[in-house]
């Protein structure tokens, strides 16, 4: 079954905007890692947040994590046409727990030019 | 980071047949993965490719339709057995170590006719 679930599943905005998207999650985990993935193709990794970690940054991307609430937010900043996919997050472990990454459903992100 | 190598990038097959899909790791990795990913939809997890024994499986998935060899820590192959046309998907593989961030391939998507 799924672990995370993100919100929203779609989001439209104008190059320059910024995006956010949430993701929410059931049980306790060790990582949370957020992917991109680009019509169908493989996932290209973005950013891995420990559980004991708050917030991340990559260039115009930060991440937040909040383990009281089960959820994490990706943050991109100024976006760009070429941000356009679908991006999905993905948690992993808690206590005893597996290391094996689960998905979410993904947002889809079109930014307009 | 790892990169990871799939082949094919892509196929259609006759219903009946059976695909064999490759995956190739430039670096050891502890974990491999076989992921299914219906369009629109997440990743799906097939099973986990455990080096020089059986494949652990998910409920839903049989060796006998996905057999799965990893002869070491670097290489991995997922076969889609006797195929119908709701065979038809994106197949993925990925890689992880333990603690670390998972990896993936450019996927391979399958149409059966």
């Amino acid at each position: 079954s799924q672990q995370g679930e993100e919100d929203p599943q779609a989001l439209s905005i104008q190059e320059g905007e910024n995006a956010t998207m949430n993701c929410s999650y059931k049980t306790s985990i060790n990582n949370l890692q957020w992917y991109r993935q680009n019509s169908g193709r493989g996932l290209v990794h973005l950013i891995l947040i420990r559980s004991n970690e708050r917030e991340k940054h990559s260039g115009r991307l930060r991440v937040t994590l909040d383990t009281s609430k089960k959820s994490s937010s990706l943050l991109i900043t100024a976006s760009r046409a070429a941000d356009t996919a679908s991006y999905f997050c993905a948690t992993d472990g808690g206590t005893g727990g597996s290391y094996i990454p689960t998905f979410g459903r993904g947002t889809s992100l079109i930014v307009h030019p | 980071s790892a990169v990871i190598s799939q082949k094919p990038s892509r196929d259609i097959c006759q219903r009946g047949t059976s695909l064999t899909i490759q995956c190739q790791v430039d670096s050891q990795v502890t974990m491999m993965f076989w992921y299914r990913q219906q369009p629109g939809q997440s990743l799906t997890l097939i099973a986990t490719a455990n080096q020089g024994s059986e494949a652990t499986y998910e409920s839903g998935f049989v060796i006998d339709k996905f057999p799965i060899s990893r002869p070491n820590l670097t290489f991995s192959t997922l076969t889609v057995s006797n195929m119908s046309p709701e065979d038809s998907s994106i197949y993925l593989c990925s890689g992880q170590s333990a603690g670390s961030e998972a990896f993936f391939g450019q996927g391979t998507r399958l149409t059966v006719v």
